[in-house]
């Protein structure tokens, strides 16, 4: 069973258009998060959500933002595409962050976006 | 916010040998620390953790160990394989919890 998945694996797009990339979790966890991943392999976190909060990374552009229609998705919509959002974007999920329980992160298998 | 340093970047080590990956943090509210192996086109996976109220911990091959005073915990790998090949990423998470920092990546190559 898949515990954090992404749609699509691969987006290709062109400069100026907007997308969006889905992820879902089956494993009950009350905190979701985007990550990007650049050529260099950083790993910088771009929004940690739960139904209480969302909490933003203040150097994400505006142009980002999460939707969460329910506790199990967290879909990432990007306006405005530019060449630098070429990256790979990973979803996770984690079920205590703030507590002394589980904090695990799980990823999902990571989405490839290109921007030409 | 929290500042996560790690080095080295890049390590090189002959089978059987041991590796050692050091991270520092900023913010002494931080009180977890995990690591996670990513393998090449792969997504990161914990492979080991501590919290702020421990100062080592082991599980076969890998330790990590945690200096609170210095703000520094350190990922130790011993008898070193090729399939543990990969990028490791120190965190530190403080505040709510909700805040995962991760350190830049450390490249780990095992020489058969």
């Amino acid at each position: 069973d898949t515990a954090v998945s992404q749609t699509p694996k691969y987006l290709v797009t062109q400069m100026g258009n907007d997308k969006s990339i889905k992820c879902e979790q089956n494993l009950g966890h009350d905190t979701m998060y985007w990550y990007k991943q650049d050529s260099k392999k950083f790993l910088k976190i771009m929004f940690s959500y739960n139904n209480k909060e969302l909490i933003i990374n203040e150097t994400v552009p505006n142009r980002f933002s999460p939707k969460s229609p329910d506790k199990a998705h967290l879909n990432l919509h990007i306006n405005s595409l530019e060449l630098g959002d070429s990256a790979v974007y990973f979803c996770a999920s984690s079920q205590d962050p703030g507590g002394n329980g589980d904090n695990e992160q799980f990823f999902g298998p990571g989405t490839r976006l290109t921007v030409l | 916010g929290e500042n996560v340093e790690q080095h080295p970047s890049t390590l090189s080590v002959q089978e059987g040998d041991s590796a050692v990956i050091k991270c520092t943090y900023s913010d002494s509210a931080s009180n977890y620390f995990p690591w996670y192996k990513q393998e090449l086109g792969k997504r990161p996976q914990l492979i080991i953790d501590i919290r702020s109220n421990v100062g080592e911990k082991k599980d076969q091959r890998i330790a990590v160990t945690l200096n609170k005073t210095a703000k520094h915990f350190s990922l130790h790998i011993t008898e070193t394989q090729p399939e543990d090949s990969a990028v490791y990423f120190c965190a530190a998470v403080y505040g709510t919890g909700n805040q995962f920092y991760f350190g830049t990546g450390t490249s780990l190559t095992v020489i058969p």
